[in-house]
């Protein structure tokens, strides 16, 4: 098992370019997510999916969109690409995070290392 | 707004030493606290989670703590290692998603 890939591990982008991040996971878990790592901030949900084209906005969406067509994959696309983008993202997936009284850990990928200048 | 509020932001711990993160949440329908724990340049990873009808659990040389009625948890790490130098991470589940705690360094000295 693979668990949780994503590409690139790191990217420089121009102000205002664009990119797809992508996050592909092979358990076959419905759950999947994208969270920004800032210094001193935790991890801020982006947007998450509940299934192949199911998808909602986390906490912070503004200036992301994502698509899940697919169990596999979950890419998330950054339009106009600005400075306060810069951040870690990172993928996760799970299955339902409760079940039966017992928490089921949401596996994450290794991270994308943004820098946007 | 940070749900889950982390303290201290960093900490330094000699080896064989305890070390203890506090966090603290107001919503009540959190339904389960998990830790997590990252090392640089990785992902988060699950060291130990608890349920809010269980006010302590332990894994080897870890244990949540957790006070219901303070709507507060804490992790001690017992006998602190210097491979346990890491960032640890607590969070609180709601509606298949997780808030997290703003982290905490733990440096442990050998």
């Amino acid at each position: 098992n693979a668990g949780v890939t994503q590409t690139p591990k790191f990217r420089i982008l121009k102000i205002g370019q664009s990119m797809t991040l992508q996050c592909t996971q092979d358990m076959n878990h419905n759950y999947m997510y994208w969270y920004r790592q800032d210094p001193g901030m935790g991890l801020k949900l982006i947007y998450y999916s509940v299934g192949a084209g199911i998808t909602d906005k986390g906490e912070v969406p503004n200036g992301y969109n994502v698509s899940r067509s697919t169990t596999e994959d979950f890419p998330l696309r950054l339009e106009l690409a600005a400075p306060s983008q810069t951040s870690v993202y990172f993928c996760a997936s799970s299955p339902e995070l409760g079940t039966g009284g017992f928490y089921n850990e949401q596996f994450f990928g290794p991270g994308t290392r943004l820098t946007v200048l | 707004q940070q749900q889950v509020k982390q303290s201290p932001q960093s900490l330094i711990v000699q080896k064989g030493g305890i070390s203890i993160i506090n966090c603290a949440y107001e919503n009540t329908a959190f339904d389960y606290f998990p830790w997590y724990q990252q090392f640089p340049g990785k992902g988060p990873a699950l060291l130990i989670a608890i349920r809010p009808d269980v006010s302590e659990k332990k894994e080897g040389r870890f244990t949540i703590s957790f006070n219901k009625s303070a709507k507060q948890f804490s992790l001690h790490i017992m006998d602190s290692q210097p491979g346990d130098s890491a960032t640890y991470f607590c969070a609180a589940t709601w509606d298949n998603k997780l808030s997290f705690g703003a982290g905490t360094t733990v440096t442990v000295r050998a």
